[in-house]
């Protein structure tokens, strides 16, 4: 079966400070995608990253980056110099292709707050 | 533009009293689904479909029903909504790749 878990329930930063969203996953097949979304206040999903199990390299976007080792079952995501826009619940989520096809699995979210 | 359009966004509704929140999508894709989000759960899997006529049960199916009659929609029913119903659903509608999702219902049953 497949699990993903973000232990991290809440955190809480000052703005500027760079926070790390943990998500380790649980899956025996090798062909998978990892995903990471933003929900913001108003509720909708936000996709922020997809990236498959052949590529393990880190990747980098404006203040975001995500880092992703096998060895470790680990999809991390990291805000670089946090702003009050970043505040949101963050879900990480799992898709295994070849046993469910178009399913997410989702952690069960971490709620960052920025403070001013 | 690729789009997922689910309505209503917003329904407060009574105890037994059947509904339907409907679910449209434009990218042609066969699989669809609809998940709720509880607080500390995350957003778990309620039924899906691989396409027009074939549907199944997610991780927590009780209470809800589905129907594909078109590649495009995908509505969710519930015959006789309870209280523990209450909880934001959305849903999605994916390729191989990715998934999109709709604006999310925020549904209360009183």
């Amino acid at each position: 079966a497949q699990k993903v878990t973000q232990a991290q329930t809440e955190i809480s930063v000052v703005e500027k400070e760079d926070v790390t969203l943990d998500c380790v996953y649980e899956t025996r097949d090798t062909t998978y995608y990892l995903f990471w979304y933003k929900q913001p206040p108003s509720g909708e999903l936000v996709f922020l990253i997809r990236r498959n199990s052949f590529d393990e390299q880190n990747e980098i976007s404006g203040r975001y980056s995500w880092n992703f080792q096998k060895s470790t079952s680990s999809f991390n995501f990291t805000i670089t110099a946090s702003q009050v826009v970043d505040s949101a619940v963050y879900f990480c989520a799992l898709s295994m292709l070849r046993t469910s096809y178009g399913k997410l699995t989702f952690g069960q979210g971490t709620i960052l707050t920025v403070h001013p | 533009e690729a789009q997922v359009t689910q309505n209503p966004r917003y329904l407060i509704t009574v105890t037994g009293k059947k509904l339907t929140v409907t679910c449209s999508q434009n990218m042609n894709h066969e699989y669809m689904s609809w998940y709720r989000q509880d607080p500390g759960l995350g957003l778990r899997q309620i039924y899906y479909s691989m396409n027009v006529e074939v549907t199944d049960k997610g991780d927590v199916p009780e209470g809800y029903k589905v129907s594909r009659k078109e590649k495009r929609n995908f509505p969710l029913i519930l015959e006789s909504p309870s209280p523990n119903q209450t909880s934001l659903y959305f849903c999605a509608s994916s390729s191989w790749t990715e998934a999109f999702f709709g604006q999310g219902t925020r549904l209360t049953v009183v």
